[in-house]
């Protein structure tokens, strides 16, 4: 069965340092991976999505994530935090039953800092 | 123009109330969901339809119970509420066959059971 687990519930950093969130996976097949970003008391927003294209995949407002399939991993990163990044993150797999069944993590709260 | 909708954005009634919250779409997908947002912010499946075909029925009690009266609505039925129903559900939609795992969400309904 597919599943994520995100390492760090909260993570803080102060505004203009880099921001690491990371996400192991597991999954018997080549997984969809995603970032999806909850701002507060809102709906949720597709960051960026790993679907084997590319292993480095860039997403919107300068987030980035990396599949390493040797470590089972898929961090999401960025070199700059801004105030407006501050949100709820969740890494997400799909379920391999082509049902597009989503499976989230935990999420990680992020802090920026002034 | 909001893609995907969710009515009312909140919800408070009494315990043994029924309610339904209503969810449309105009992205033209034809499979919808339904999530459960507990209080640590974990993020589940309820139910997805597809061409209004229910596909996805994750567990949930015999209580809820979703109509699709169209691809592009997902209404969700709740009786005999009770206190452990409180929580922000999500509707989302995505297409089945290109990019099918991408589903996009709505703001979300909060429901506070007393």
């Amino acid at each position: 069965a597919q599943s994520v687990t995100q390492l760090d519930s909260h993570v803080s950093v102060s505004e203009g340092t880099p921001v690491l969130l990371r996400c192991n996976y597991s999954s018997s097949y080549s997984p969809s991976l995603f970032w999806y970003v909850q701002h507060p008391n809102k709906g949720l927003q597709l960051l960026l999505k790993y679907t084997s294209a590319a292993t480095l995949v860039k997403g919107i407002n300068g987030f980035e994530a990396e599949f390493k399939k040797s470590e089972t991993s898929f961090h999401l990163t960025k070199p700059s935090a801004h105030m407006s990044d501050a949100a709820e993150y969740f890494c997400v797999v799909s379920d391999s039953s082509n049902t597009g069944k989503l499976i989230f993590g935990q999420g990680t709260t992020l802090q920026v800092k002034p | 123009d909001t893609a995907v909708s969710q009515t009312p954005k909140y919800l408070v009634t009494q315990m043994g109330n029924d309610k339904s919250i209503k969810c449309e779409q105009n992205l033209g997908h034809d499979t919808m969901y339904w999530y459960k947002q507990d209080s640590k912010k974990f993020l589940k499946i309820m139910f997805s339809y597809n061409n209004k075909e229910l596909i996805i029925n994750e567990t949930v009690p015999n209580r809820f119970s979703p109509k699709s009266p169209d691809k592009a609505h997902l209404n969700l039925h709740i009786n005999s509420l009770e206190l452990g129903d409180s929580a922000v559900y999500f509707c989302a939609s995505s297409q089945v066959g290109t990019d099918t795992d991408t589903q996009y969400f709505g703001p979300g309904t909060r429901l506070t059971v007393l």
